[in-house]
């Protein structure tokens, strides 16, 4: 079946670094994928919607210069925070949409100190 | 717009028991696929079940089973002889056509089944 690898899956970093979170699709290619913030005890929030070779669009209140993602394969996205702090602090996770449905990775716990 | 309601924070049951789950949507749209998702404690999301809209069937899977009712906009999951191993965060979710477009998650409900 569809397989979305997500990496890495726990990530330490310092505050005012980067940190860049990987999804594959491994044997299909990803023409849409949609990147989710979820707090603890909470719902998995859109945060943008990108298309392979196109601009990510942005859910209202997301900051597009804060959160990069980019898609420039079929089978490869990636969410960069940037100058993270503690409050994006989160647990991420990408799905990607094909003619089959979704197909989620196995989220990424971010951890900023 | 649309939107998913799952009333239900929190549920605890145990073992044996049956337990269901409510989920309430709200679209325009005719045509709308319906999801449910569990996420245990390790974070990732397992798919359970794709529901179209035009197929009202109920439908059971070992000792899964879901109830759609398009009059009342509802697509309740219910878990026959609850396991331990059922504990988990249940998601229903909506997409809001055909064609996969982003999914709209409900708040989700946290799923507490003792020994």
């Amino acid at each position: 079946g569809a397989v979305v690898s997500q990496h890495p899956s726990r990530v330490i970093c310092k505050s005012g670094t980067s940190v860049k979170i990987e999804c594959r699709s491994l044997d299909f290619q990803a023409t849409t994928m949609f990147w989710y913030r979820q707090f603890p005890k909470k719902s998995l929030m859109l945060m943008a919607t990108s298309n392979e070779g196109s601009k990510a669009t942005y859910e209202q209140g997301v900051e597009k210069d804060k959160f990069l993602i980019n898609h420039a394969s079929l089978t490869l996205s990636t969410l960069t925070v940037t100058s993270a702090h503690p409050e994006d602090s989160s647990f991420y996770i990408c799905s990607a949409s094909s003619n089959y449905g979704y197909t989620f990775g196995s989220g990424t716990r971010l951890t900023v100190v | 717009a649309q939107k998913v309601t799952q009333a239900q924070t929190e549920i605890s049951v145990v073992e044996k028991e049956d337990v269901t789950l409510d989920c309430v949507y709200e679209t325009r749209d005719t045509t709308y696929y319906l999801f449910w998702y569990k996420q245990p404690p390790s974070g990732e999301l397992v798919f359970l079940i794709r529901r179209n809209s035009f197929d009202e069937q109920n439908e059971i899977s070992g000792r899964y089973s879901w109830n759609f009712q398009k009059s009342t906009s509802s697509f309740n999951f219910t878990i026959t002889a609850s396991q331990v191993v059922d504990s988990a965060v249940y998601f229903c979710a909506l997409s809001p056509n055909t064609g996969f477009q982003k999914l709209v998650f409900g708040t989700g409900t946290r799923l507490l089944v003792s020994p």
